[in-house]
C-alpha cells in the first residue's frame, strides 16, 4: 500500500545536526513532489520545506532558510531532511508529506500521503 | 505571509449534531484551500482539497464550501470517530503554504 515511513528522530543539544529520512513505497515516488511539515508539542501545523519531483527545485520556510537541507535520493525511493545549527523551538514532531497536484483547468494542490511522523527534541 | 483564521478553535458537540467549522484568510485564496483531520498521536489525513473536493475514501458527511476569504467545513451527522482536530490549509502561495490554527471537535 501507499506509505512514508519517517526516521532519524532523536534528542541533539542545541547547535547540532541531525538527519531525517522519509522512506516512500507504493506509488510512483520519482513522479511527485514531496514535503516536510512539523508540528510543536501541543501546538498546529507548520510547513518546513518542498522539494520538487526531480530535485530541481527547493524551498523553505524562513523559520529553517539557511540551516535546512531537503534533499531527495529517487533510485531509493528516499527523501532527507538535513538539519543543522538545530535550536529549541525546532523541537517537533516532522512529517514528510506526498504532493497531490490536479489540474482540470486550474490546478490544485494538497498533501495526500503523511508520514508516522518522526520526533526530534533540541535540548540541552 | 497569508494568515488563515479557524474559528471556533474549540468546540463540544454530541453524535448526529451538524458541525460547521470557518476558515477565514488574510486575502483572497481562490479555492486554494484544504482540510485536514487529525487524530491525537496520529498525521493528518487529507478530507478535502480546492475547497470542496472529497478526498477519495472520506465519507460523504464531509463537505467543503467557500472561496476567496471564507471558506467551511461541514461534518453533516458527527460520528463517535470525528472527535478530532480539524486544519484548514491555503495553497495559494503553493509550495510555500500555511495552516490554521485548528479546531478541536470534543463530545459533548
Amino acid at each position: 500500500q501507499v506509505q512514508l515511513v519517517e526516521s532519524g528522530g532523536g534528542v541533539v543539544q542545541p547547535g547540532g545536526s541531525l538527519r531525517l529520512s522519509c522512506a516512500a513505497s507504493g506509488f510512483t515516488f520519482s513522479s511527485y513532489g514531496m514535503h516536510w511539515v512539523r508540528q510543536a508539542p501541543g501546538k498546529g501545523l507548520e510547513w518546513v520545506a518542498f522539494i520538487r519531483y526531480d530535485g530541481s527545485n527547493k524551498y523553505y520556510a524562513d523559520s529553517v532558510k539557511g540551516r535546512f537541507t531537503i534533499s531527495r535520493d529517487n533510485s531509493k525511493n528516499t527523501l532527507y531532511l538535513q538539519m543543522n545549527s538545530l535550536r529549541a523551538e525546532d523541537t517537533a514532531v516532522y512529517y514528510c508529506a506526498k504532493d497531490l497536484t490536479y489540474c482540470g483547468g486550474d490546478c490544485y494542490f494538497a498533501f495526500d500521503i503523511w508520514g508516522q511522523g518522526t520526533m526530534v527534541t533540541v535540548s540541552s | 505571509d497569508i494568515q488563515l483564521t479557524q474559528s471556533p478553535s474549540f468546540l463540544s458537540a454530541s453524535v448526529g449534531d451538524r458541525v460547521t467549522i470557518t476558515c477565514r484568510a488574510s486575502q483572497g485564496i481562490s479555492s486554494y484551500l484544504a482540510w485536514y483531520q487529525q487524530k491525537p498521536g496520529k498525521a493528518p489525513k487529507l478530507l478535502i482539497y480546492a475547497a470542496s473536493t472529497l478526498q477519495s475514501g472520506v465519507p460523504s458527511r464531509f463537505s467543503g464550501s467557500g472561496s476567496g476569504t471564507e471558506f467551511t467545513l461541514t461534518i453533516s451527522s458527527l460520528q463517535p470517530e470525528d472527535f478530532a482536530t480539524y486544519y484548514c490549509q491555503q495553497l495559494n502561495s503553493y509550495p510555500r503554504v500555511t495552516f490554521g490554527g485548528g479546531t478541536k471537535v470534543e463530545i459533548k
